[in-house]
């Protein structure tokens, strides 16, 4: 069945490099996300990719798509202390409902 | 721009009590949606509605109810509460069907003793 897959925790020192993975069941996604959930609040969209690209840069964040392994990264680079927060992978149910399957999240801790 | 507005923000229930949960988004978006967001196994789906006039079953709709009262509201009515439905509800809106950049509410948070 459809299944996204994240690791659960990332701790970094501000300032260096996060690297969040993904793995994905669903290879008929047109678009991949990610999401960010700051605590206490909802998800918000940070980035998301087409599915025929297998890069895309916004500012510090670097998304990477590899279609023959079915995984995407994030990269967050310089990280500072405002990143803490649980970042989503999500999507595309093979029906193409607008249904988007979540991945568990995975929280990023970033230490001064 | 409010975006989505959930209410309440805070919510217990007794087992075998009912109550609505309302959502409201002023963006003028087609699609919305309801989640539920329990430790560990991220959002799962509820229920969702394409557009005004349609509602269909997400991944996890058992003890669920929804109505799409117009464009801008879409409820989740939960008729007789359960233990197991204890936990965080998020509504979401979009702009576009098939290209999913949601809108989320900050969350309802359930407590069934």
């Amino acid at each position: 069945g459809e299944d996204v897959e994240q690791s659960l925790f990332l701790s970094v020192r501000e300032g260096d490099s996060s690297v969040i993975n993904c793995t994905y069941t669903d290879s008929s996604s047109t678009y991949l996300y990610w999401y960010k959930q700051e605590p206490g609040a909802g998800l918000q969209l940070l980035t998301y990719i087409f599915s025929n690209m297998d890069m895309k840069q916004d500012q510090r964040l670097t998304v990477l798509l590899n279609k023959k392994d079915k995984h995407l990264s994030l990269r967050i680079a310089d990280t500072q202390t405002g990143d803490s927060a649980i970042y989503f992978c999500a999507e595309h149910g093979s029906s193409n409902t607008g249904k988007l399957i979540f991945g568990q999240g995975t929280t990023l801790q970033v230490k001064p | 721009n409010a975006g989505v507005t959930q209410t309440p923000k805070f919510q217990v229930l007794k087992t075998g009590q009912s109550m609505t949960l309302q959502c409201a988004q002023d963006m003028n978006h087609n699609s919305m949606y309801w989640y539920r967001q329990d430790p560990g196994m991220g959002l799962r789906l509820i229920y969702y509605s394409a557009s005004e006039g349609t509602t269909d079953k997400g991944e996890v709709p058992n003890g669920y109810n929804v109505s799409r009262l117009n464009k801008r509201e879409f409820s989740l009515r939960l008729e007789s509460a359960a233990p197991s439905q204890t936990s965080v509800y998020f509504c979401a809106s979009n702009p576009q069907w098939g290209y999913e950049k949601l809108f989320f509410g900050s969350g309802t948070q359930l407590s069934v003793l």
